[in-house]
Parts: C-alpha cells; structure tokens; sequence
C-alpha cells in the first residue's frame, strides 16, 4: 500500500507571508497526486491534481503544487497567505494497482495570523 | 455540480444500536467510497464500490458493512455500533477517468456513540 506524509500536523504562517505545506509519498510508480482542503464542519474539497504533464500544477485560489519525482515530493504552495486560507488540507495519492483508490496523509491545519 | 449528499450531519447513537449512514450522489458515478476521519490518522479507508452490488475492503473494514443497491445510493452499517466508532465519517463518490477525476466528498457525519 502506498502511504503519504505530510511534515507538519500544525503549520502558522503571517497573513501575505508564503504558504508551503509538504507532502512525500511512496511509490516507485509515480502515482496520481492530489491536494484537498477541509474548512471546518465540511467535506473535502478538491484543491489541484497532478496525473500526467506538466510538475507544477495551479489549482484554484492561488494554490499550486509541484511534482518531483526524485524526491517523491508534491509540496503545496502558495505565495501570499489570505485569512481565509486557514483550513485543514490533505494531500493524497492513488493506489499503484487501482488509480480509483486514493490513500490520504494525514493532514496539516493551517492557521494565518492578522 | 457534483452533489454528494449524506443523511445526517450529527448522529448520537447508543452501543450495540445498528446504524446505518446513508450517501446519495447525483451525477451517475461508478465509484464511491466511506472513510473515516480521526484527528491524526487522516482519512482511511473503510469500504468502497465500482458498481452496484459490489463492494471491497478497504483497510479498516472491522465492524462495518455496506450496502450499494442503486448506483447513486450507498449506505454504511455499523452492525452493532461501539465507543471506538465514534468518527467523523466521509462519503465520497468519482467517476473513473476524465477531466473531472477525483473525488466528491459529502459534507460528513459526525457520529458519536455512547
């Protein structure tokens, strides 16, 4: 089985300063990779996805994640944190033998200070 | 938009009751999963399904069932629900290749049992 994690449980950054939240998988297929942001009292919500193509992926409000396959990284980005930003945010990577079975890390909340 | 709808948002049930959290998805997905969500742990896996009447296992799959009769609908049971089921659960539904691939989460049921 493959296995995500995710450095970091808590991450706090300044209001306009960068957002970086790490994310190493397992895999020695690249696998498809994922970010899904969680507010409080929702469900996931997809954020950007990497399956084929370009590494550097945009997803929507600002985010963007960059796939390296040396090191079996898909670190989430984004360059100017908003107070909306603080949520819960998962990243995720398919199963080798089945692309529609996705395993999770186990996430890291993000807290944007005034 | 992709809906994906669960029952309950709040459940408060007593152990050894048989629970049952039902997900209903409107967009004809073949696929559609149950994790559960601990704080630390992520998201696992308990049971998912690529078709009606079928199902698997996921990691986690002791003291559940599940139940997929129509393709939009599948139900989770807790055949007799204990303290250490007391989780936030998360239905998700995906359709198998395209643009849109990836997961659709409901808003999730926190279940507590006492």
């Amino acid at each position: 089985a493959q296995s995500v994690t995710q450095l970091g449980s808590h991450v706090s950054v300044s209001e306009g300063a960068l957002v970086l939240l790490r994310c190493n998988y397992s895999s020695s297929v690249p696998p498809y990779l994922f970010w899904y942001v969680q507010y409080p009292n929702q469900g996931l919500q997809l954020l950007l996805k990497y399956t084929t193509g370009a590494t550097l992926v945009k997803g929507i409000n600002g985010f963007e994640a960059e796939f390296k396959k040396s090191e079996t990284s898909f670190h989430l980005t984004k360059p100017s944190a908003h107070m909306s930003d603080a949520a819960e945010y998962f990243c995720a990577v398919s199963d080798q033998g089945n692309f529609n079975k996705f395993y999770f890390g186990s996430g890291t909340k993000l807290n944007v200070k005034p | 938009d992709v809906k994906v709808t669960q029952s309950s948002r709040y459940l408060v049930k007593r152990t050894g009751e048989k629970v049952f959290l039902e997900c209903v998805q409107d967009m004809d997905h073949e696929n559609m999963f149950w994790y559960r969500q601990d704080p630390g742990l992520g998201l696992r896996l308990i049971y998912f399904s690529y078709d009606v009447k079928m199902k698997e296992k996921g990691d986690i799959p002791e003291g559940y069932s599940v139940s997929r009769e129509k393709k939009e609908r599948f139900s989770l049971i807790l055949e007799s629900a204990s303290t250490s089921q007391t989780s936030m659960y998360l239905c998700a539904s995906s359709v198998g290749q395209g643009a849109d691939w990836g997961y659709t989460f409901g808003s999730g049921t926190r279940l507590t049992v006492v």
